[in-house]
C-alpha cells in the first residue's frame, strides 16, 4: 500500500473488555512505532519494533498493554481490561529504519478508542 | 528527559501573512527534529526534518531552522493560506529513534 494502514478507524468498547489494535507499515519499512494521543495531550511514545524484535517498550503504561509484529510486517496492538483512561487515539508509524541517517516516520490516522 | 515546548499554542493570523511557530527542547543530544502538520481527525504528515548535522531546511513555503546548542527550531511559513490551518506539532527523535512531542501549535488562517 501506498501509506500505513490502521484498523479499526474507529473502536468504542466497554470497560473491562479486551481490545485489538492492528497497523500494517509501509512495505519495506523495518521499523514500526505506536504512540498515544490522549485528549488534550501531547503524543506518547509507547513501542518501538525493529524487524520482529521491541528494543524499546519504555512507553508501555502497564501491563495490560502488550505488542507484537510478525513477518516484519503487520503489528497489532493489545489493551486487556480496559480502563477508562485508555481512551485515545492510537497511532501507528513506520520508517526504513536506521542508517547514516535517522528516517522520517510515517503515521497512519490512528485508531479512535474509546471506552465507555 | 528531553521536553519539547511549542510556543504559541495557537495562533490566528489573516490570510497572506508570513508566521513564525517556535519549538524548544531541553536536551540537546538528538538526531533529528521533525515538523508535523497535523489535520482534525487524521494522522500526522511529516513537513520537513532537520538532521541534527543541519541548521536548515526548505520545501516550498516553509523554511525550518535548527540550532542544537540553544534547543531550539522555529518554522517559517511564508504567504499563510486558508488551506494551512492544522495543528503544527514539533518533535525530537532521541535514542532508539523514539519520538517526544511537543504539544503542537493550532494555526488558523482567516480568509
Amino acid at each position: 500500500g501506498a501509506g500505513v494502514s490502521q484498523s479499526p478507524s474507529n473502536k468504542v468498547t466497554e470497560k473491562g473488555k479486551d481490545v485489538e489494535l492492528r497497523c500494517d507499515p509501509i512495505s519495506g519499512h523495518t521499523a514500526l512505532y505506536w504512540y498515544r494521543q490522549r485528549l488534550g495531550q501531547g503524543l506518547e511514545f509507547l513501542i518501538y519494533f525493529q524487524g520482529n524484535s521491541a528494543p524499546d517498550k519504555s512507553g508501555l503504561p502497564s501491563d495490560r498493554f502488550s505488542a507484537e509484529r510478525t513477518g516484519e510486517s503487520v503489528s497489532t496492538l493489545t489493551i486487556q481490561r480496559t480502563q477508562q483512561e485508555d481512551s485515545a487515539v492510537y497511532l501507528c508509524a513506520s520508517s526504513s529504519g536506521t542508517g547514516l541517517f535517522v528516517q522520517p516516520q510515517h503515521f497512519g490516522d490512528g485508531t479512535r478508542l474509546s471506552i465507555l | 528527559k528531553q521536553e519539547v515546548t511549542q510556543i504559541p499554542a495557537a495562533l490566528s493570523v489573516p490570510e497572506g501573512e508570513n508566521l513564525v511557530l517556535n519549538c524548544s527542547f531541553t536536551d540537546s543530544a538528538i538526531y533529528n527534529l521533525q515538523w508535523f502538520r497535523q489535520d482534525p481527525g487524521k494522522g500526522l504528515t511529516s513537513l520537513l526534518l532537520i538532521q541534527s548535522s543541519q541548521r536548515e531546511q526548505t520545501s516550498g513555503r516553509l523554511n525550518a531552522s535548527l540550532d542544537k546548542s540553544s534547543g531550539r527550531s522555529t518554522l517559517y511559513i511564508a504567504a499563510s493560506q486558508p488551506g494551512d490551518s492544522a495543528t503544527y506539532l514539533c518533535a525530537v527523535t532521541m535514542g532508539a529513534q523514539k519520538l517526544v512531542f511537543g504539544q503542537g501549535t493550532r494555526l488558523t488562517i482567516n480568509p
